[in-house]
């Protein structure tokens, strides 16, 4: 089975300024990484995906996240936030194998303040 | 394409009552999951199908719970009797298979039982 843990439940930081998302996994086989993010009242949204390949993914949004399998961790980046960034952000693993299903993070809250 | 539809929004109901919660996966898409949010345990997978066919739903909290795919492009989430507890989100998702791409999210539903 997987596990995935984001180690902060709110990161508050100023517009413009730089953000990083921590996100760590468990697994005993290969996986498959995801970001998603949820904004008030609505459902989760895919911000970008690892499955193969290059280990920098950039997504929607000016967001990039990095896989390092020695690490086991796939955080989420972005080098100038704005307000409208304010959300819960959501990690999610699955093993690259079969009936596999998402496992999701606690996840983090995001605040953008001005 | 309309995304994942789920109905209703919003469902406040009483202890006891029988609730139906819908969804419409996107077309093409052969999976679809039901998932529940709550602010305690987070996103927890409850049931997922494949081509129709249930293939996990030990995430069923308990047999008061029951889910069904009668065909490709319609699914409900049944919780009878509703208490109190079973009160939080409950999201569907559709992804073109299991486990190796990213899920659409329907808006969810937020059920409310008094």
């Amino acid at each position: 089975a997987q596990s995935v843990t984001q180690l902060d439940s709110q990161v508050p930081v100023f517009e413009e300024a730089p953000v990083e998302l921590r996100c760590n996994y468990s697994s005993s086989v290969s996986v498959y990484l995801f970001w998603y993010v949820q904004y008030p009242n609505q459902g989760l949204q895919l911000l970008l995906k690892y499955l193969s390949g290059s280990t920098l993914v950039k997504g929607i949004n000016g967001f990039e996240a990095e896989f390092n399998k020695s690490q086991t961790s796939f955080h989420l980046r972005k080098p100038s936030v704005h307000i409208s960034d304010t959300a819960e952000y959501f990690c999610a693993v699955s093993a690259n194998s079969g009936y596999s299903t998402l496992t999701f993070g606690k996840g983090t809250m995001l605040l953008v303040s001005p | 394409d309309a995304g994942v539809i789920q109905s209703p929004r919003h469902e406040v109901t009483e202890m006891g009552q029988e609730v139906t919660l819908r969804c419409k996966p996107i077309s093409g898409h052969n999976s679809l999951f039901w998932y529940r949010q709550t602010m305690m345990r987070g996103l927890e997978l409850l049931i997922y199908f494949n081509n129709n066919v249930p293939i996990d739903d030990s995430g069923m909290p308990e047999d008061r719970f029951s889910a069904k795919m009668p065909n490709a492009s319609f699914s409900t989430l049944k919780i009878q009797p509703s208490e109190p507890r079973d009160s939080a989100v409950y999201f569907c998702a559709s992804s073109p298979r299991v486990g190796n791409y990213g899920y659409t999210f329907g808006s969810g539903t937020r059920l409310t039982v008094v």
